[in-house]
């Protein structure tokens, strides 16, 4: 089966602490890409960041960080020092490879982060 | 313009109206997607076209009728709709539909049934 679960529906923060949002995929696939986006409350969904499956390097963009760990089939998200710029709904996605059906995105449910002042 | 937009922003429409909802993407991308997001749940994949064919049907009631012109332009064309196809609609365009390729989404439709 191929499912994306995020488990936190809903995080509040005071702004300047750090959150993290949890992702688990499930895939039978050994070749897939994991996606993180971010949708704003204009609807929008943003692209964040895409992650082949081979590379399992932690990666770094300003505040926002991911590991990503394949032993536990985990994708988690962080955002240091939040801001209230960072409320948004944020999804993972799941893009299979042999099981595939033309370019299909598997998305979780999505993490409301709420930043407060 | 630039990036994927789509018209209208927001629609009201009866159950017997028709109706459609227009995406047109200025990245020079060939694939492009429907996705319907209800409150509560996944988004999830109506449709996809891939070089003007439709490559995907997700289940979708015949009530919801994509048409792909070119690669530029895709419509959701909409009659008889129920309310709980009340939801937000967004339309999505990507190089490829290779796994991997990341997809750009517009701002959505907000489809309100009465």
């Amino acid at each position: 089966a191929q499912k994306v679960t995020q488990a936190q529906t809903e995080i509040s923060v005071v702004e300047k602490e750090d959150v993290t949002l949890d992702c688990v995929y499930e895939t039978r696939d050994t070749t897939y890409y994991l996606f993180w986006y971010k949708q704003p409350p204009s609807g929008e969904l943003v692209f964040l960041i895409r992650r082949n499956s081979f590379d399992e390097q932690n990666e770094i963009s300003g505040r926002y960080s991911w590991n990503f760990q394949k032993s536990t089939s985990s994708f988690n998200f962080t955002i240091t020092a939040s801001q209230v710029v960072d409320s948004a709904v944020y999804f993972c996605a799941l893009s299979p490879t042999i099981y595939n059906q033309g370019g299909k995105l598997i998305f979780g449910q999505g993490t409301e982060l709420s930043v407060k002042p | 313009e630039t990036g994927v937009t789509q018209t209208p922003r927001h629609l009201v429409m009866g159950m017997t109206n028709k109706k459609s909802l227009k995406c047109e993407q200025h990245l020079g991308h060939n694939a492009m997607y429907w996705y319907k997001q209800s409150a509560k749940k996944p988004l999830e994949l109506m449709f996809v076209y891939n070089f003007k064919e439709q490559t995907e049907n997700n289940s979708v009631p015949s009530r919801f009728s994509p048409e792909c012109p070119n690669s530029s332009h895709l419509f959701l064309h909409l009659h008889t709709l129920q309310p709980e196809d009340s939801a937000l609609y967004l339309c999505a365009s990507s190089l490829r539909t290779e796994e991997g390729d990341e997809q750009f989404f517009g701002p959505g439709t907000r489809l309100t049934v009465l």
